[in-house]
């Protein structure tokens, strides 16, 4: 079983200033742990993807999450908040099934909200 | 674009009704994947296909649900019987993947296709 938790409905930050977005995973297994973006009437996009490699992953549009083993979390965080960045943010972890096929789980979202 | 695309964009419907969707993926993906999205949730799995066959069905998806892919290439999801719980944002995801590396495809998601039901 596999389940994702983000712990913030809503962040509210001013353009320029850091961002950060909240996210712990449960999962039986090492998971895959990724971050998409949904901007208002836009598909989801992916912005990156924890695989097992480095801890320390690096994404688009200058975002980037570490993954923390002994916390079971994967926080997003951005040095400068652009006003471009307000968006949906998703924190999803894959894991098998019972079935055996990798099943994304999507976390409720955080609403990013950024001030002039 | 070559992106994935869904239509219709849009649909309304009145309780009882029949519903199809269509998604096209990305050509040479040969996974497809179908999620619910209601206001203010994640997206949910619903099921997916590896080229034409249909691999996992999620608990949400009741009988009055169905999804094909018969040329493994667009994929289709009829709504039977349709019922107002079952207004939502449908969305179809498509990924290119290998065996044993699932896990970490990365899936290009389609706008959507939003239902209502009245």
């Amino acid at each position: 079983a596999q389940s994702v938790t983000q712990l913030d409905s809503h962040v509210s930050v001013s353009e320029g200033t850091p961002v950060l977005l909240r996210c712990n995973y449960s999962s039986s297994y090492s998971p895959s742990l990724f971050w998409y973006v949904q901007h208002p009437n836009k598909g989801l996009q992916l912005l990156l993807k924890y695989t097992s490699a480095a801890t320390l992953v690096k994404g688009i549009n200058g975002f980037e999450a570490e993954f923390k083993k002994s916390e079971t979390s994967f926080h997003l965080t951005k040095p400068s908040a652009h006003m471009s960045d307000a968006a949906e943010y998703f924190c999803v972890v894959s894991g098998p099934s019972s079935g055996g096929s990798y099943i994304p789980t999507f976390g409720r979202g955080t609403s990013l909200i950024v001030h002039p | 674009d070559t992106g994935v695309s869904q239509d219709p964009r849009h649909k309304i419907t009145k309780r009882g009704q029949n519903v199809t969707f269509r998604c096209d993926p990305i050509s040479e993906h040969n996974r497809l994947y179908w999620y619910r999205q209601t206001l203010g949730q994640g997206p949910e799995f619903l099921t997916y296909f590896q080229n034409e066959a249909q691999l996992e069905k999620s608990r949400l998806l009741s009988d009055r649900f169905s999804a094909e892919r018969p040329k493994g290439s667009f994929s289709t999801l009829e709504i039977q019987r349709t019922e107002q719980g079952d207004s939502a944002m449908y969305l179809c995801a498509s990924s290119l993947a290998s065996i044993g590396t699932s896990s970490t495809d990365t899936q290009y998601f389609g706008p959507g296709t939003r239902l209502t039901v009245l």
